[in-house]
């Protein structure tokens, strides 16, 4: 049972490149999310899925796109970086039941120069 | 040692001693608040959660308050240990937006010897 596992690790970028952060979790988990945070802040919720085929958006969507064709998979897509972007991001997944802790992947670190 | 909120994000604790570290939330409809410890380098791991039906929970070494007359929360840590040093954050879910969980920006703890 790995949890959240998010890939790569590290990424550079240059400005108007495109990329996909992997996040897959093996816990047969309803509910997936993906956040950034940046230095000294706290985490902003960009996206989430409620299930398969569901989507919305968080706090903080603008330039990010997402897709749920799996329950195990929730991708993030970044359509033309920008430095803006550069954050370290975070999947997580719970169950799908409300008041259950959200469980971490280990993050992606993003540069965009 | 004690933080107040968000607006003392850093607490130096000595080792051995209990550790108090708060939160101020704003949704009056939240009614599920989490704690999280971030290592560095590390996604966020649970430690504790608590439902607004309760004001007080306890775990091994750490018990949370809930004062939802005053939209507080409270994270305390008993004997604090070295391995305690992270940056601790404190979550609220949205109970009219069941699926989002919003973070308070942490409170860096470290621990003299």
């Amino acid at each position: 049972n790995a949890g959240v596992t998010q890939t790569p690790k590290f990424q550079v970028l240059k400005t108007g490149q495109s990329m996909t952060l992997q996040c897959a979790q093996d816990m047969n988990h309803e509910y997936m999310s993906w956040y950034r945070q940046d230095p000294g802040m706290g985490l902003r919720l960009i996206h989430y899925s409620v299930g398969a085929g569901i989507t919305d958006q968080g706090e903080v969507p603008n330039g990010y796109n997402v897709s749920r064709s799996t329950t195990e998979d929730f991708p993030l897509r970044l359509l033309s970086a920008a430095p803006s972007q550069t954050s370290v991001y975070f999947c997580a997944s719970r169950p799908g039941r409300n008041n259950s802790p959200l469980h971490f992947g280990n993050g992606t670190r993003l540069t965009v120069t | 040692g004690e933080s107040v909120g968000l607006h003392l994000p850093t607490l130096s604790v000595q080792e051995g001693d209990n550790s108090i570290i708060n939160c101020a939330y704003s949704n009056s409809a939240s009614d599920y608040f989490i704690w999280y410890k971030q290592e560095s380098g590390k996604g966020p791991q649970f430690i504790i959660d608590i439902r607004s039906n309760m004001d007080k929970r306890q775990g091994q070494r750490v018990t949370v308050l809930l004062n939802k007359t005053v939209k507080h929360l409270s994270l305390q840590i008993a004997a604090t240990q070295p391995g305690d040093s992270a940056v601790y954050f404190c979550a609220e879910n949205l109970y009219s937006s069941a699926s989002k969980i919003i973070f308070g920006s942490g409170t860096r703890l470290s621990i003299r010897p």
